[in-house]
This record gives C-alpha cells, sequence and structure tokens, in this order.
C-alpha cells in the first residue's frame, strides 16, 4: 500500500509569515495526526481526526496554528503568524487501530 | 501529563554488539509501541505489543512488554551499521494515542 504522503518536503519562511503543510494518509485510515517534533525531542502531539471531526487538539496553539480534513481524506495545517520557536519537523501519520504509519515530514525552518 | 523514561539516551556500541534500551511509565498502557526514526525520515513502526508479558522478535530485534504493562525494553543482536538512528518507544492510550519516549540514539563506533 502506498505510503503517507507530505509535502512540501521542506520549507524556509521568515517569522510572522503564513505556511501550509499537505497530508495525504493512507487510503481507508480513519485516524489522521498532526505531529510537531523539535530536533532531539520525541513527537508531539497537536491534533488528531476522526474521520473529518476533530478527536483532540488540546496542544495545538490555537491562536496560530489551525489543522482541517476535509471530506475525511486529505488533511492541511496551517501556521499564521509563524514565530521562531515553530521551527521542527512536522509530521502526518495515519492509522486504523494500533500503530501509526508516518510520513517523512516536512521540516520548517523560521528565520 | 503523562511521560514516558526512555533510557539510556544514546549509546555508542561497537558493530556486532547487541544492544538494550528500555521505557518505564508511571502509568499503565494497552499497547506498547517501538519506533525507528532515521534522519530526514519520519518514525518506522518496528515491533508492536498488545498483552502484558508478552515477547516479540522482528529479525535482530526482540522487544516485551514489562509483566505490569509499565515498561517495555527492545534487544537488537549483532548490530550493524545500518541500525545507527534513533529508537522511540511509545504507549498507546485506549484513544489510540500515543506518549512518546524521548529516545535513545544509536551510533556505532567505526
Amino acid at each position: 500500500e502506498a505510503g503517507v504522503a507530505q509535502s512540501p518536503r521542506y520549507k524556509i519562511i521568515e517569522k510572522r509569515q503564513s505556511v501550509a503543510f499537505w497530508c495525504n494518509p493512507i487510503s481507508g485510515h480513519a485516524t489522521l495526526y498532526w505531529y510537531q517534533q523539535i530536533l532531539g525531542q520525541g513527537p508531539k502531539l497537536l491534533i488528531q481526526f476522526q474521520n473529518n471531526g476533530v478527536v483532540d487538539d488540546s496542544q495545538l496553539p490555537k491562536d496560530r496554528f489551525s489543522a482541517e480534513r476535509l471530506k475525511g481524506v486529505d488533511s492541511t495545517l496551517k501556521i499564521q503568524p509563524a514565530k521562531l520557536e515553530d521551527s521542527a519537523v512536522y509530521l502526518c501519520a495515519s492509522s486504523r487501530r494500533y500503530g501509526y504509519t508516518f510520513g517523512s515530514g516536512t521540516r520548517l525552518t523560521v528565520v | 501529563g503523562q511521560q514516558l523514561n526512555q533510557s539510556p539516551q544514546s549509546m555508542f556500541i561497537q558493530e556486532g554488539e547487541d544492544v538494550s534500551m528500555n521505557c518505564t511509565s508511571s502509568s499503565i498502557f494497552n499497547t506498547w509501541l517501538w519506533y525507528k526514526q532515521d534522519p530526514g525520515e519520519g518514525p518506522v513502526l518496528l515491533i508492536a505489543l498488545y498483552k502484558a508479558g508478552e515477547l516479540t522478535s522482528n529479525g535482530r530485534l526482540t522487544a516485551q512488554f514489562g509483566i505490569t504493562r509499565k515498561d517495555s525494553f527492545l534487544n537488537i543482536s549483532a548490530s550493524i551499521p545500518s541500525d545507527v538512528g534513533i529508537y522511540f518507544c511509545a504507549g498507546q492510550l485506549l484513544n489510540y494515542q500515543l506518549i512518546w519516549g524521548a529516545g535513545t540514539k544509536l551510533i556505532i563506533k567505526p
């Protein structure tokens, strides 16, 4: 089966600019996750979708981050405006039940 | 919030040596997962453990789900250069969310 697709792979923006990431999960996986991984740390959950509904967004900085999953398939994560501390790898993952399959991530650098 | 204590933080080993790392938690998990992350890639699932006491192998990798459901270990036998990377443990909650360890960085000495 095809894996989790993410784009872009890399993005460099200036602080206060906006950025969007895209994720296409594995076909048939109802659950989709966005994680933020800062260098040297484990992934931190930002938001969890079940189909097109939000299950948990308690750790999403909602003043600047937003995410949507239209039609329960693809998802986008947006940051507006970006801060220096948002520099990280943003990972998308999908699952049926146990264990996740991760995409390769988008490495964001905010300068 | 819930946290996993993963150790060691990093390991320097010779090729051919066996490797052991572990994770402990103050909370009980129903599922333990071990992932490996290579530079520039997302984590890849190595082994999933679903029952307390379960011992599961995947090639040269062996992992166990602790009997108390609060710990797990991962062993790698006869390490090879491609084993280099960061290994993460994760405990899965009933809502399928994962609680992650901080990772063990494996480095093979030339």
